[in-house]
């Protein structure tokens, strides 16, 4: 079965101040896409980033990165010097290799940045 | 990339209506996704439509309740039968296929029966 755990429900940070969010996925499959989206109050849901199991570089995008260890199953999401318009809910997902597979989603992790 | 466009975005509906939300994509597509996103939760698949063929629900859903169409590769509806307060949700399209990896959504319908 497949499985996507953000144990972090909620969390608040001030301003500039660095976040990381944390994603650990089950899955038999040995190919498999993980992906982390964000969705601001809109209720939109903005694709960040999609990740290939056999790809463990990990991959920053200005202040975002990403550390996809494939040995403990987690695809953790790092922001750098956080900013107001951070604020969201981010989900990590799941999704097998297969054009088929359906994608798995975590239960989601609300971030707040007070100023 | 997919661009995917949703219509209605927001709607208030009364309680036994029903409301049909359509998708549209910007290019042919083998399978369009529907999901469910209730207040505070994560997103649940709702149901896979192909086209030319009935669409696959998941678990807990139904075609009387959530009846779907998908005349052509590029157009999906999912109709909200008989609303109840409790399904209030957003609901969300997606696509897939051969040759598509990004998992894109469509901008997400909210509902409100009341």
């Amino acid at each position: 079965a497949q499985k996507v755990t953000q144990a972090q429900t909620e969390i608040s940070v001030v301003e500039k101040e660095d976040v990381t969010l944390d994603c650990v996925y089950e899955t038999r499959d040995t190919t498999y896409y993980l992906f982390w989206y964000k969705q601001p109050p809109s209720g939109e849901l903005v694709f960040l980033i999609r990740r290939n199991s056999f790809d463990e570089q990990n991959e920053i995008s200005g202040r975002y990165s990403w550390n996809f260890q494939k040995s403990t199953s987690s695809f953790n999401f790092t922001i750098t010097a956080s900013q107001v318009v951070d604020s969201a809910v981010y989900f990590c997902a799941l999704k097998g290799y297969s054009s088929a597979s359906k994608i798995i989603f975590g239960s989601g992790t609300r971030l707040s940045i007070r100023p | 990339s997919a661009v995917i466009s949703q219509k209605p975005s927001r709607d208030i509906c009364q309680r036994g209506t029903s409301l049909t939300i359509q998708c549209q994509v910007d290019s042919q597509v083998t399978m369009m996704f529907w999901y469910r996103q209730q207040p505070g939760q994560s997103l649940t698949l709702i149901a896979t439509a192909n086209q030319g063929s009935e669409a696959t629900y998941e678990s807990g859903f139904v075609i009387d309740k959530f009846p779907i169409s998908r005349p052509n590769l590029t157009f999906s509806t999912l109709t909200v039968s008989n609303m109840s307060p409790e399904d209030s949700s957003i609901y969300l399209c997606s696509v897939g296929g051969t040759g598509i990896t990004e998992a894109f959504f469509g901008q997400g319908t909210r509902l409100t029966v009341v």
